[in-house]
């Protein structure tokens, strides 16, 4: 069974980094093709794409975000980790992990995403 | 701004069959058949109904059914049930450049 959980802090002031971990089992992100992505969603909007890492370490991100992001992987963790840099509260919102195939372009499982608050 | 444009909402009586539209461009949703569908109820994450724009994920009913012409992609949901009610999100490819994923605003479906 493949599952997902997203973690981190629910809490940022403006100007700090986020950081946000993916912690995945029932897939390996050694496995060729396999990926994993980060999508978010503001409280009552629309989901917004982020990043995804594949499992060849090519990395891909929102064009919107770039300068911002950072993504990255620890296959023996089973973990992905997103940086988000200079939040700001426009950033608030739920942020989600999925598994992706890196040839096809849609997510198969999602977490439960988490949510943050960005407030001083 | 959404790339994909969905209607706000849509609604639809128990057994009726109601249509949610995904607008795009030839770059996206016209130039790929990699669209994607996805039912959100409230406070839950998004789960994939429908992909690679006719296929249906082990699971979901085959009252869920996706199609595409042109630069606009469809969700047909036949024999309404009251489960059915939820946020629809349509997702496309964006495009060898990006290599990311767009999706549209979202559908509120109400059954009536």
């Amino acid at each position: 069974q493949v599952t997902l959980r997203e973690s981190g802090p629910a809490l940022v002031t403006p100007t700090q980094t986020l950081t946000l971990t993916c912690t995945f089992s029932g897939f390996s992100l050694s496995t060729s093709g396999m990926s994993v992505t980060w999508i978010r969603q503001p409280p009552g909007k629309a989901l917004e794409w982020v990043a995804r890492i594949d499992w060849d370490d090519d990395k891909y991100y929102s064009t919107s975000l770039r300068a911002r992001l950072t993504i990255s992987k620890d296959t023996s963790k089973n973990q992905v980790v997103l940086a988000m840099t200079n939040m700001d509260p426009v950033d608030t919102g739920t942020y989600y992990c999925a598994r992706i195939d890196s040839n096809y372009f849609y997510m198969d499982v999602w977490g439960k995403g988490t949510t943050v608050t960005v407030s001083s | 701004q959404p790339a994909l444009t969905q209607p706000r909402s849509v609604s639809g009586s128990p057994g009726q069959s109601v249509t949610i539209s995904c607008t795009g461009t030839s770059s996206d949703v016209g130039g790929y058949n990699y669209v994607s569908w996805y039912q959100q109820h409230p406070g839950k994450a998004p789960k994939l109904m429908i992909y690679d724009v006719y296929k249906r994920p082990s699971g979901v009913p085959d009252r869920f059914l996706g199609s595409k012409s042109g630069n606009t992609a469809s969700l047909t949901i036949s024999g309404l049930q009251a489960d059915d009610e939820a946020y629809y999100y349509c997702s496309s490819h964006g495009g060898t450049y990006t290599f990311g994923l767009l999706f549209g605003g979202g559908t509120k479906l109400t059954v009536l």
